[in-house]
């Protein structure tokens, strides 16, 4: 069974501060990483994709993936209190398929 | 630019009572087309994904069932209704295009079975 692990949090983190959200993922033959924003009761958002080790910056946003540990991140920037929400970690498992992780919650205390 | 239309935006049926969820998307040929349901506080699960025009794989052995009678309509269905079907049921797609991989969500359908 494929799969992609998250804490759940919640995690509490000061407006302004850097937000760190992590995942890591079983399938070592996925090849892209998806990090998605979902409001509660609402749909996922996409934010950020990545595909190749490092870093990958846009915006407030960066992705970083190390395919060695398996393992992708998500860090946020000067954090609002509308980032709060549940950031959702994607990898593509083969040609079509996508796996989620089950999210973690992130609360941005104003 | 492509959009992605899923609807109801909410539904309550009761048990046993048959299900059609509907979910199109423009802008697009050929899409990959797929149905997630995620049920309270868990994550998304892959039930079904389709890659062309009567394909369907299916992912979850349950009494659902998915058809894509036309390019970008995907179709989710059931029979009989169980209240274990309860979920927000979520319609996504990407292109085919093998350089465009991300996949992108409607706006889901908030099912409740009573």
């Amino acid at each position: 069974q494929k799969e992609v692990e998250q804490n759940s949090g919640p995690l509490s983190v000061p407006e302004g501060a850097i937000a760190s959200l992590n995942c890591t993922y079983s399938d070592r033959g996925s090849q892209s990483f998806f990090w998605y924003r979902q409001y509660s009761g609402k749909s996922p958002e996409l934010i950020m994709f990545i595909y190749s080790n490092g870093d990958k910056e846009d915006g407030r946003f960066t992705a970083q993936l190390n395919k060695a540990s398996q393992y992708v991140s998500l860090l946020i920037r000067d954090s609002q209190p509308s980032d709060s929400a549940t950031y959702l970690c994607a990898a593509r498992s083969g040609t079509y398929k996508y796996i989620f992780g089950t999210g973690t919650r992130l609360k941005v205390l104003a | 630019s492509q959009t992605i239309h899923q609807w109801p935006a909410t539904l309550v049926q009761p048990v046993g009572s048959p299900l059609s969820l509907e979910c199109t998307v423009e802008g697009t040929s050929n899409p990959n087309l797929y149905w997630y349901r995620q049920a309270a506080g868990r994550g998304l699960q892959l039930l079904f994904y389709s890659v062309g025009i009567g394909q369907i794989s299916s992912e979850v052995p349950q009494n659902l069932s998915a058809s894509r009678p036309q390019d970008r309509q995907f179709i989710l269905s059931s029979k009989k209704l169980l209240l274990s079907d309860s979920g927000f049921y979520l319609c996504a797609w990407r292109g085919s295009d093998r350089v465009l991989t991300e996949a992108f969500f409607g706006q889901g359908t908030r099912l409740t079975v009573v």
